[in-house]
């Protein structure tokens, strides 16, 4: 067990929804990184929050967007889900500060399917 | 920009057998190196990382990777297969600074008895 939490494990919509994703890192991680996934396109960064703000954008589409609350826990939009949206979602977090040896711990992964 | 290349998308050994799981990045700047392994229906799990520090770096689960500047690799290695490493491996790099990991396609680890 990593200590990081995602809700839900499974997910199943439609295309045209909007689902949230929620993650919670490991007690007294400031850092939030959202990752997919996905067969094809294997494992993408998506997006990273330290400590409320956003630090870095990756492959993200505009359909999606996160935040991160005071509580440090994160949240990922996905809109307007298309097929193609079905993937794995994660969530990393890691330690206090922005070093580059910190090493991440991930999530157990949303598993999101859209049909 | 960082990339990591993984050589194989499937690997199989017989168990007791000896595993080596290749990884080259690409990198302007010094990098940081992290092996990760993901069991079926699980997150991503730490098995080692390279900082710097020590070349030959030795993880969880009997796994150890040599850090290879003149060749940037730094390939994933256990002196002898058991069932149970069977799972998806993933190498990733990340550059100094605040960058993510940039991973590897993964390599499928099978384990023959």
């Amino acid at each position: 067990d990593s200590g990081v939490t995602q809700t839900p494990k499974h997910l199943i919509t439609a295309t045209g929804q909007r689902v949230t994703l929620r993650c919670s890192p490991r007690s007294g991680d400031l850092s939030v990184y959202w990752y997919q996934q996905s067969l094809d396109q294997g494992l993408q960064f998506l997006i990273h929050y330290y400590n409320g703000e956003e630090r870095a954008k990756g492959n993200i589409l505009e359909r999606f967007s996160a935040q991160q609350f005071p509580d440090l826990h994160s949240e990922l939009n996905l809109s307007s889900l298309e097929l193609g949206d079905s993937a794995l979602y994660f969530c990393a977090s890691s330690p206090k500060g922005t070093g580059s040896s910190y090493e991440q711990y991930f999530g157990p992964g949303t598993r999101l399917t859209v049909t | 920009a960082q990339s990591v290349t993984q050589l194989g998308s499937h690997v199989s050994v017989s168990e007791g057998a000896l595993v080596l799981l290749r990884c080259n990045y690409s990198s302007s700047v010094p990098p940081y190196l992290f092996w990760y392994v993901q069991y079926p229906n699980q997150g991503l799990q730490l098995l080692l990382k390279y900082t710097s520090a020590a070349t030959l770096v030795k993880g969880i689960n009997g796994f150890e990777a040599e850090f290879k500047k003149s060749e940037t690799s730094f390939h994933l290695t256990k002196p002898s297969a058991h069932m149970s490493d069977a799972a998806e491996y993933f190498c990733a790099v990340r550059a100094s600074g605040n960058t993510p990991l940039v991973f590897g396609k993964g390599t499928r680890l099978s384990v023959i008895a």
